[in-house]
Order: structure tokens, then C-alpha cells, then sequence
């Protein structure tokens, strides 16, 4: 079955320098998600994407993160002057079109030092 | 708040036991989804329900869907250890693109 791939599985970056997220969504799916879950608490919403540009983005998605789809299979978070605060797993999914579920990948763990 | 909010938060059971989790939302949805997460890995998509269906069963697992009351209930039968995780409603809110997830209820099976 397919499903979402996240690179790397762990990431540790130091307090202030920029590091991006990878995700390779479902090849046929159009609507791709970031998320993040702070250890031991609930999963939140960072952002939406589809058709080549941000559907919707949460208060927490501010100038420090953005997100591209550089070519036809990747999907990116980036994350600009990294704060201790940001240390999280990032999660990415996709789904296809109409009423289909998310599919999420294994996610990415960033600690910041 | 569009929170999604689970109870129990953790609930402890004996193998073969049956396991209710509740979750409840406060706008309308376009769908609700349950989500499987053990420890430290992705969250793993069990089962869709549409807000026009009451009920929708997968195997051992049956979900209802109570709009009226912004509900909606998980139940696993004859439960394994390997159930042992912790259960997160996600909903689909009428008109945006993102999911809210509820805070998660962390079940543990007991062999």
C-alpha cells in the first residue's frame, strides 16, 4: 500500500539555524498537511497546501516556517532560526480528492539544543 | 474553540475486554476520523465516517456518529495487547481544509 515518507526520522539542530522537513506524499494525492505533536500532547495543524500554494495555515504558522513543493514528489517545512520551542514531531500527510482521509507518515523528531 | 476533546484520557482493560472511547467536537464537520499513534510513531488512519453516516464498523473496531450531539464513539471488541496505544479522534470541519485533533485517549491492554 502506499504511503507518506518523512526524512529525516531525527533531526537535531541547534537554537537558531534553519533546517527543512521532506516529505514525499501519496503519488496521486492532492492536498498535502504538516502538523506537529509536542511530546505528550495533542497533534495541531500547521498548514495546508494544494495547487501550488497555502489553503489554510494556523497561528502557529508564522514568518519563521514556510513550505514548498519544490518538484512533482517532494514537500517541504522549513523552519527558519530555530527556537527551543520547536522541538516537536513534524508530521506530513496527504489525501486525495473529495471526502478521503489523511494518510500520514512516521514523522520527523526535531530537537533543538 | 474547534477542539476535539476524547474521554476517557487513559482507560486500562484485560485482554478480550471491549474498549469505548468517546470524542466530541463543537462545529459542524464534513467527516470524523479516528487515528491509532503507538508510542513515538505516525498516527495510523482506522476508519471515516461521513456526517451523514450513524455507524461504520472495520473488523473489531465500530465507530458511531452523533451530530446532533457533536459525538462520536469508538469501540474495540475483544481487545488485544497489541491494541496498547493511544486513540485520537480528527475532524474535518464544513468549509476548511485542516483537521483538529482531540487530545487522545491512551489505552492500555492488559495481557
Amino acid at each position: 500500500e502506499p504511503e507518506v515518507t518523512q526524512t529525516p526520522s531525527h533531526q537535531v539542530t541547534q537554537m537558531g539555524q534553519e533546517v527543512i522537513l521532506r516529505c514525499v506524499p501519496i503519488s496521486n494525492h492532492l492536498y498535502f498537511y504538516w502538523y506537529r505533536q509536542i511530546l505528550g500532547q495533542k497533534v495541531e495543524f500547521l498548514v495546508s497546501f494544494y495547487n501550488n500554494e497555502i489553503s489554510e495555515k494556523s497561528e502557529i504558522f508564522d514568518d519563521q516556517f514556510s513550505v514548498e513543493r519544490p518538484d512533482g514528489s517532494n514537500f517541504t517545512l522549513k523552519i527558519r532560526s530555530t527556537k527551543l520551542e520547536d522541538s516537536a514531531m513534524y508530521f506530513c500527510a496527504s489525501r486525495g480528492t473529495g471526502n478521503q482521509p489523511q494518510h500520514f507518515g512516521d514523522g520527523t523528531r526535531l530537537s533543538i539544543l | 474553540s474547534q477542539q476535539g476533546e476524547e474521554d476517557p484520557q487513559a482507560l486500562s482493560i484485560q485482554e478480550g475486554e471491549n474498549a469505548t472511547m468517546n470524542c466530541s467536537y463543537k462545529t459542524s464537520i464534513n467527516n470524523l476520523q479516528w487515528y491509532r499513534q503507538n508510542s513515538g510513531r505516525g498516527l495510523v488512519h482506522l476508519i471515516l465516517i461521513r456526517s451523514n453516516e450513524r455507524e461504520k464498523h472495520s473488523g473489531r473496531l465500530r465507530v458511531t456518529l452523533d451530530t446532533s450531539k457533536k459525538s462520536s464513539s469508538l469501540l474495540i471488541t475483544a481487545s488485544r495487547a497489541a491494541d496498547t496505544a493511544s486513540y485520537f479522534c480528527a475532524t474535518d470541519y464544513s468549509g476548511t481544509y485542516k483537521y483538529i485533533f482531540g487530545t487522545g485517549t491512551r489505552l492500555k491492554v492488559l495481557a
